[in-house]
């Protein structure tokens, strides 16, 4: 079965650094998708970033970037120029690919990083 | 554009009292939907989803229970709450392959 780790329960950045969250995972697939999701203090749960394990590129969205190791199976997200709108807790989430069959999205998450960040 | 809509957004059961948690999706058709726990310094448990009217699968055995009389509704159950129903509740749907999940708000569950 997969799993999904997040070693950090807890981590701090001040406004405009840089930090960076880590994921590990286990799983026996070569095709998956990986997620991070972000959870404010409103509990809303939004979508990051998303990286198939297919592309070799790292993907980022502005701020957000990932650090793919497929074979090491680490996912990190390093946030740049840290706001405070980036206080939240943050979860990695792995999904199988749709080519082992079902249609569904069912998410491995796992237990988050609260990421506090300090003006 | 799609939204989804879950209610109530807290709510305070005692113990052995039912429960019946909804939410709908507007704005797409035949939808996966999703329910969700997230219980306190955890990440989140898939419970149920539902790839279409009557099709409920079951992730983990519970207390609890879900159906989808509509394609858009998707509705959480339990017949009588035990403290360790207390949690975040979360339903998200998809659009099908490939589609990132979106969630609802949540609701706050308190089992006294």
């Amino acid at each position: 079965a997969q799993t999904v780790t997040q070693s950090q329960p807890e981590m701090s950045v001040q406004e405009a650094e840089t930090v960076t969250l880590s994921c590990t995972y286990d799983t026996s697939e070569s095709d998956y998708y990986l997620f991070w999701y972000k959870q404010p203090p409103s509990r809303q749960m939004i979508l990051v970033i998303r990286q198939e394990a297919y592309k070799q590129q790292n993907a980022t969205e502005n701020r957000f970037s990932v650090n793919f190791q497929k074979a090491a199976k680490s996912f990190s997200l390093k946030i740049s120029d840290s706001q405070l709108g980036d206080a939240a807790m943050y979860f990695c989430a792995y999904r199988r690919s749709l080519n082992y069959g079902g249609a569904t999205n069912k998410l491995i998450f796992g237990t988050g990083t609260l990421l506090a960040v300090q003006p | 554009s799609q939204t989804i809509h879950q209610w109530p957004a807290t709510l305070v059961q005692p113990v052995g009292s039912p429960l019946s948690l909804e939410c709908t999706v507007e704005g797409t058709s035949n939808p996966n939907l999703y329910w969700y726990r997230q219980a306190a310094g955890r990440g989140l448990q898939l419970l149920f989803y539902s790839v279409g009217i009557g099709q409920i699968s079951s992730e983990v055995p519970q207390n609890l229970s879900a159906s989808r009389p509509q394609d858009r509704q998707f509705i959480l159950s339990s017949k009588k709450l035990l403290l360790s129903d207390s949690g975040f509740y979360l339903c998200a749907w998809d659009g099908r392959i490939n589609s990132p999940l979106h969630f609802g708000n949540g609701t706050r569950l308190t089992v006294t």
